[in-house]
């Protein structure tokens, strides 16, 4: 039973446009959302964070959307770079206990 | 320092047997977690070890167990291995237990395929 749903497996995105990538939960008691990324061969790095009090958190050229009301958050990359292209996963946690992932998604940044 | 490393990379097993994986967090931390990465199900969350005891515990039958060592590093053993259990196992470690996202670190993951 997933508790966190990725709808879009892959993404395609033209260099400086917006990246949105989406993430939808099931329960409202999570209180910690996070993205990570991850490249071939490598683990998830931390991207950006967000905690349920708020519902926007911006990083540079990543910013994280949550809509509690909808169990909803996204992630804007903007503009889009080619470093860009990853697959990014969508995290949540009722803090203190399991994190549940997304399936990603697969960003391809076409130059 | 050094980052999260994990042994074998590789690993390739037949059906019905055991494989034990190896996982060295960065040094300092002593909080361990495990995660099995598949393309239908992303990234599912297994257990976490905290100073030598399991704290947290995803949802995975008794044929996935783990333990951690005085020194932290932490070894994952699946039994009577199953097709379904070909994944990329990814761990992380963290400085305590209940830290995420920038506060945890993963490593490169070991890939096991079951024939």
């Amino acid at each position: 039973d997933q508790q966190v749903k990725q709808n879009s497996p892959s993404l395609s995105v033209q260099e400086g446009r917006i990246s949105i990538l989406n993430c939808d939960y099931t329960n409202s008691m999570f209180d910690y959302f996070l993205w990570y990324k991850k490249y071939p061969a490598e683990g998830p790095t931390f991207l950006i964070s967000i905690s349920s009090i708020k519902d926007k958190n911006e990083d540079g050229r990543f910013t994280v959307f949550l809509n509690k009301s909808a169990k909803h958050l996204s992630l804007h990359i903007v503009p889009s770079q080619p470093g860009d292209s990853a697959v990014y996963f969508c995290a949540v946690t009722n803090t203190g206990n399991q994190f549940y992932f997304g399936t990603g998604t697969s960003l391809t940044v076409i130059p | 320092k050094a980052g999260v490393t994990q042994t074998p990379r590789y690993l390739i097993k037949t059906r019905g047997q055991q494989v034990t994986l190896s996982c060295s967090p960065i040094s300092g931390h002593r909080s361990v977690s495990w995660y099995q990465q598949t393309p239908g199900q992303g990234l599912q969350f297994l257990f976490e070890y905290f100073s030598e005891t399991q704290r947290n515990k995803g949802n995975f039958p008794g044929r996935f167990s783990g333990r951690q060592f005085s020194n932290s590093r932490s070894e994952m053993n699946v039994s009577t291995l199953e097709l379904g259990d070909s994944a990329l196992y990814l761990c992380a470690s963290s400085l305590s237990s209940g830290h995420w996202g920038d506060e945890q670190y993963f490593g490169p993951g070991t890939r096991l395929t079951v024939t």
